[in-house]
């Protein structure tokens, strides 16, 4: 079956910096959603892309659709003390389907 | 309701009992999802509905786990003769929109239910 894999699994930063995550899958997607999903919560859908090499801005985020379709990458900028969580990123089974793949999660952890 | 509403939050129970596991999703949104997630790992897709038909419980796990949604609103997951390896979060989504159709992907997940199956 499809697997997504996630690099890396954990990171410790400081408040302010940049981060940078992503995401590979064995086989190709024709969405990339990513999810964050704080502590005793549900996942919340942050960004979703839908064609490959696309690059989508929300506020801070910034989230690109690789060009072979089996990647995507997600971007943070200015880290924020709420922006702890982990990052899933996911994908339907197929297009338009909502029946979705989900990553193996990068862990943010910000050190004060 | 605002959100999707999982009950109950937390279930103990002992090996061999039976759990009902009940998801009411937003108001109007057309799919379900369930789905499971262990700690520190991705959610696991199990089954989907679309209004009140099971579209899909490919992600069953066995024979034990069971999925219903009869009136396309509510849905009770149910788990018969628990064993510890169902020990786990279950998580509910829910979706404006059904498969078939360009979607956003978006998924609305619950709170989850804890099972801990002792």
């Amino acid at each position: 079956g499809q697997q997504l894999n996630q690099s890396p699994q954990s990171m410790f930063i400081q408040e302010g910096e940049d981060v940078s995550m992503n995401c590979t899958s064995s086989s190709i997607f024709n969405t990339w959603l990513w999810y964050k999903q704080d502590p005793g919560e549900g996942p919340v859908l942050l960004i979703a892309l839908y064609k490959a090499g696309e690059l989508t801005s929300n506020g801070r985020l910034t989230a690109q659709f690789g060009i072979t379709r089996k990647d995507s990458f997600l971007n943070i900028s200015a880290s924020i003390p709420s922006d702890v969580g982990i990052y899933f990123c996911a994908g339907p089974y197929y297009f338009g389907n909502e029946k979705l793949t989900f990553g193996t999660g990068t862990r943010l952890t910000i050190i004060p | 309701g605002a959100g999707v509403s999982q009950s109950p939050r937390y279930k103990v129970t002992k090996r061999g009992q039976d759990v009902a596991l009940r998801c009411d999703p937003i108001s109007g949104h057309v799919s379900l999802y369930w789905y499971r997630q262990a700690l520190g790992q991705g959610p696991e897709f199990l089954t989907y509905f679309n209004y009140e038909a099971q579209q899909d419980k490919s992600g069953l796990p066995n024979d034990r786990f069971s999925a219903e949604r009869p009136e396309g609103s509510i849905s009770t997951l149910t788990i018969q003769r628990t064993e510890q390896r169902d020990s786990a979060m279950y998580r509910c989504a829910s979706s404006p929109s059904w498969s078939g159709r360009v979607s956003t992907g978006e998924l609305f997940f619950g709170e989850g239910s804890r099972l801990t199956v002792l």
